[in-house]
Formats: C-alpha cells, sequence, structure tokens
C-alpha cells in the first residue's frame, strides 16, 4: 500500500469545523482512500472511503483533490468526542485487499 | 450484534510464558484480522484469515506466533516464550470481504505486559 504523510496534531474548538490533510502524491489508480479514527482505549472505527468524488456520510465529508495526490477529512462540527487519532490509509482495490497500513496518523485534540 | 470482542482485555505475563488470546468476529463476517500496537504508533498487521484459511502473514509474526481460526468463526493468537518486546496492544478485526472495499470493524484489543 502507497504511503500517507498527516501531520502530527491539530487543535480544534468545540462546534466549529475541522479540516484534516492527508497527502498521497504516489497513490495509484485502483487505491481508495480510507479514513479510520481511533478513541482513547479503543481499536479503530471506520470514518470514511472515496476513489474519485468527494463524499459526505453522517460521520463526516472527504475532499480529494483532482489530482488525487491528496484529501481532507472534514468534520463539520468537532465536539469533544471526536478527540481521537485520525488514520488516512490507502487501499488496493484490485480484489486482493485485505490488510490496513497504518501510519502514526493525526491526533486531534478538540477543546471547549 | 455485540461487536467484536476479545478476551482477555488485559493480560500479564513473565518473560518466557505462554500466552493465548481469543478473537470473536461479528458473525456473519469471514474476514479476521489481528494487528499489533506499541505505544504511539498506529496498528501494524499481523495476519488475516478468510473463513478457515491463513492468507497473509507479516514478516513480524516470528516462529513465536501462531494464529488460528479452526472453524472459520473465532480465532486465538498464541505468543509462545514471550518476551518483553511482545507488550503492546493486540487487536483484532473482522470484515465480510467484497470486491469495492471491506470496512474492518474492530474489537476493544488485548493488552499485553511482559515483565
Amino acid at each position: 500500500d502507497a504511503k500517507t504523510t498527516q501531520p502530527n496534531s491539530m487543535e480544534s474548538n468545540e462546534e466549529e469545523p475541522v479540516h484534516l490533510p492527508c497527502n498521497h502524491s504516489t497513490i495509484s489508480g485502483t487505491d481508495y482512500i480510507h479514513w479510520y479514527r481511533q478513541l482513547p482505549s479503543q481499536g479503530p472505527e471506520y470514518v470514511i472511503h472515496g476513489l474519485t468524488s468527494n463524499v459526505n456520510n453522517r460521520m463526516a465529508s472527504l475532499a480529494i483533490a483532482e489530482d488525487r495526490k491528496s484529501s481532507t477529512l472534514i468534520l463539520h462540527r468537532a465536539t469533544l468526542r471526536d478527540a481521537a487519532v485520525y488514520y488516512c490509509i490507502l487501499r488496493d482495490n484490485t480484489g486482493t485487499a485485505s490488510k490496513l497500513t497504518f501510519g502514526t496518523g493525526t491526533r486531534l485534540q478538540v477543546t471547549l | 450484534d455485540t461487536g467484536v470482542s476479545q478476551d482477555p482485555r488485559h493480560k500479564i505475563t513473565k518473560r518466557g510464558q505462554n500466552v493465548t488470546f481469543r478473537c470473536d468476529p461479528i458473525s456473519e463476517h469471514n474476514r479476521l484480522y489481528w494487528y499489533r500496537q506499541t505505544l504511539g504508533q498506529g496498528p501494524e498487521f499481523l495476519t488475516y484469515f478468510q473463513n478457515e484459511a491463513q492468507l497473509e502473514k507479516s514478516r513480524l509474526l516470528s516462529d513465536r506466533f501462531s494464529a488460528e481460526r479452526p472453524k472459520g468463526s473465532f480465532s486465538t493468537l498464541e505468543i509462545q516464550r514471550t518476551e518483553q518486546g511482545d507488550s503492546a496492544m493486540y487487536l483484532c478485526a473482522s470484515s465480510f470481504w467484497r470486491s469495492s472495499y471491506n470496512e474492518q470493524f474492530f474489537g476493544p484489543g488485548t493488552r499485553l505486559t511482559v515483565l
């Protein structure tokens, strides 16, 4: 799986939007962009994924650059419960995709 | 459905002892994964099963590690002759494999401390 680069940490105020960036300049045409997050003392949980178009779900939005070399996870209104480590992961879609290759992620702090 | 469960949640052992962890996946999921996570790092892949077949093993999985999924349901991860470097959180995940993507659902993990 191709490598991703994320900032080590970010801070946000509660109720404000948060934009978490991810660079993946070596992404291949068959790679999907996945985001997982890990709340304190829990296993990771799926957030969202996309290929080329921007995606929205109940948790977040994913904005993908036109050249696909970067993406941004958007939390529209951060809450204290969103404090977690967010991982951006590329996964091949050729049908053999199995493991998730995690980096060190971005630790998001949310303050009142 | 109660999600992925792991047992025990915590294990303290002395160096040289053997330990075994259990993972119960979500019932209809045919893929099961094991990961290891050390402090400040993201989880690292160890191995995965599709049904009862072990399809991939990481080079991190030394000869002291063995995983089984005998009937394609629960899985066990055994570490023989534990070393202090084995201290970590061991995470299990499961998924229902489809060709597009397969979201992995993680359990709470088993924290191993080797003294």
